[in-house]
């Protein structure tokens, strides 16, 4: 069965980096892509980015861009989603979500079929 | 101010139908591109509850289905349950902002 877990909680610091994983299993972990996607407390989900595992290619939201990194390491089917220069909206619960298959058509915009347990990383000094 | 729009809150009765809306532009939903929908209930992960306009995956019940007509879509719930009491959420893409774009969320309570 598809399973995305994800690394614990994390308090950070303004100012501050976190890096927050995900391991995959059930699948062909380099055969689909991943998503990651955030929920501020009490509010609606935002999309941050997208990655091939397989050549590691990414794209990431305007809003994000310059300030998250994400990446993949195909030995241990996990990817990693790392945002910089945190403040205290950066208060979320963060979501890694399974897309589409890179051989489907429009496979970036396909939905999310499997997601994290999600992680919260709270930002306060 | 989210990219779809949804209204924030629907309630219904236990064996009732509801609906909820999700209008988008002709930039996302009205450019042709797909609608999905997730379901999140209080403290968990979203669950795709729809995907494709019309689809529902495996173990998703037939009390649940969706629609898209122009620049809006639809999801509807029959028959009711209590648990069916959470947030739900569209999603497409827009071809001038992200690859995935979603709306507000829509909180169902059953009554």
């Amino acid at each position: 069965q598809v399973q995305l877990v994800q690394s614990g909680a994390e308090v950070k610091k303004p100012g501050a980096s976190v890096k927050v994983s995900c391991k995959a299993s059930g699948y062909t972990f380099t055969s689909y892509y991943m998503h990651w996607v955030r929920q501020a407390p009490g509010q609606g989900l935002e999309w941050m980015g997208i990655i091939n595992p397989s050549g590691g290619s990414t794209s990431y939201a305007q809003k994000f861009q310059g300030r998250v990194t994400m990446t993949r390491d195909t030995s241990t089917s996990t990817v990693y989603m790392e945002l910089s220069s945190l403040r205290s909206e950066d208060t979320a619960v963060y979501y890694c979500a399974r897309g589409g298959t890179l051989t489907m058509v429009r496979g970036v915009i396909q939905a999310g079929d499997y997601w994290g347990q999600g992680t919260l990383v709270t930002v306060s000094s | 101010q989210s990219v779809l729009t949804q209204p924030p809150s629907v309630s219904g009765a236990p064996g009732q139908r509801v609906t909820i809306s999700c209008t988008g532009s002709s930039s996302n939903i009205g450019a042709g591109y797909d609608v999905h929908w997730y379901q999140q209930l209080p403290g968990t992960a979203p669950k795709l509850l729809i995907y494709g306009n019309s689809n529902r995956p495996s173990g998703v019940p037939d009390r649940f289905s969706g629609s898209k007509s122009g620049t809006s879509a639809s999801l509807a719930i029959t028959g009711l349950q209590a648990e069916d009491e959470a947030d739900y959420y569209c999603q497409s893409y827009d071809s001038s902002l992200s690859l995935w774009v979603f709306g507000g969320g829509t909180k169902l309570t059953v009554l």
